[in-house]
């Protein structure tokens, strides 16, 4: 059973178009982050939410934490071919004890020119 | 450098063989995490070290699987009698330890089982 269920798994969109990907659990995170991967590259850090509701921007991209902090959503206004890559969130389990983040299988982005 | 190195980049090896994937992380960073990223599957937890803790072993599939960090720093992780099914890119990362805290990740070790 995957824990953080990422949607969707690929999506394939013209360059300035707005998009929207997800990432949804049914268990409470105290944060999640979302991470951008390249191929042939390791994951690399966009953003991390702490507070349920929290919405915070990143020029384009904009992050949101839902209330209940089970689920989070990333919004990009007019794509651009440098967005693309494999966008993948990550949960911190509340009370796991060890500090580990679990991840999603990601969403894979291609923006075409 | 100033990133996280692992080495080597790419590992192809037989079946039955033993491997070993080495990973430097950032100098001052207290915590180190080995993860597995499989063709079409996110990011699967292994292991994790926190300065002389003991480690977080939860993650790793079976006993053909371990891990050291020697010193603090550096860490080697060893798969014994590989399988077709240990295939994937083993991605290091550390972190200056701080919850919740940015994972600094290297660019990770492609192993291919023939």
């Amino acid at each position: 059973t995957q824990l953080l269920e990422q949607s969707p798994q690929f999506l394939s969109i013209q360059e300035g178009e707005n998009l929207t990907v997800y990432c949804n659990s049914s268990s409470v995170f105290s944060s999640l982050q979302w991470y951008r991967q390249e191929p042939g590259e390791g994951p690399v850090l966009l953003v991390t939410v702490v507070t349920g509701g929290e919405v915070k921007k990143l020029k384009r991209l904009t992050f949101q934490f839902g209330d209940a902090r089970k689920d989070s959503s990333l919004h990009i206004t007019a794509a651009q071919p440098g967005d693309t890559g494999l966008y993948l969130c990550a949960g911190e389990k509340i009370g796991a004890g060890s500090y580990q983040l679990t991840f999603g299988k990601g969403t894979k982005l291609s923006v075409i020119p | 450098g100033a990133g996280v190195s692992q080495s080597p980049s790419n590992k192809v090896t037989e079946k039955g063989k033993d491997v070993e994937l080495r990973c430097d992380p950032i100098s001052g960073h207290t915590a180190l995490y080995w993860y597995r990223q499989s063709l079409g599957q996110g990011l699967e937890f292994l292991i994790y070290f926190q300065g002389n803790s003991a480690p977080d072993k939860s993650g790793l599939p079976s006993d053909r699987f371990s891990a050291e960090r020697t010193g603090g720093s550096v860490s080697t992780l060893t798969i014994q009698r590989t399988q077709q099914e240990d295939s994937a890119v083993y991605l290091c990362a550390s972190s200056p330890g701080q919850v919740p805290g940015e994972l600094f990740f290297g660019e990770g070790s492609r192993l291919t089982v023939l």
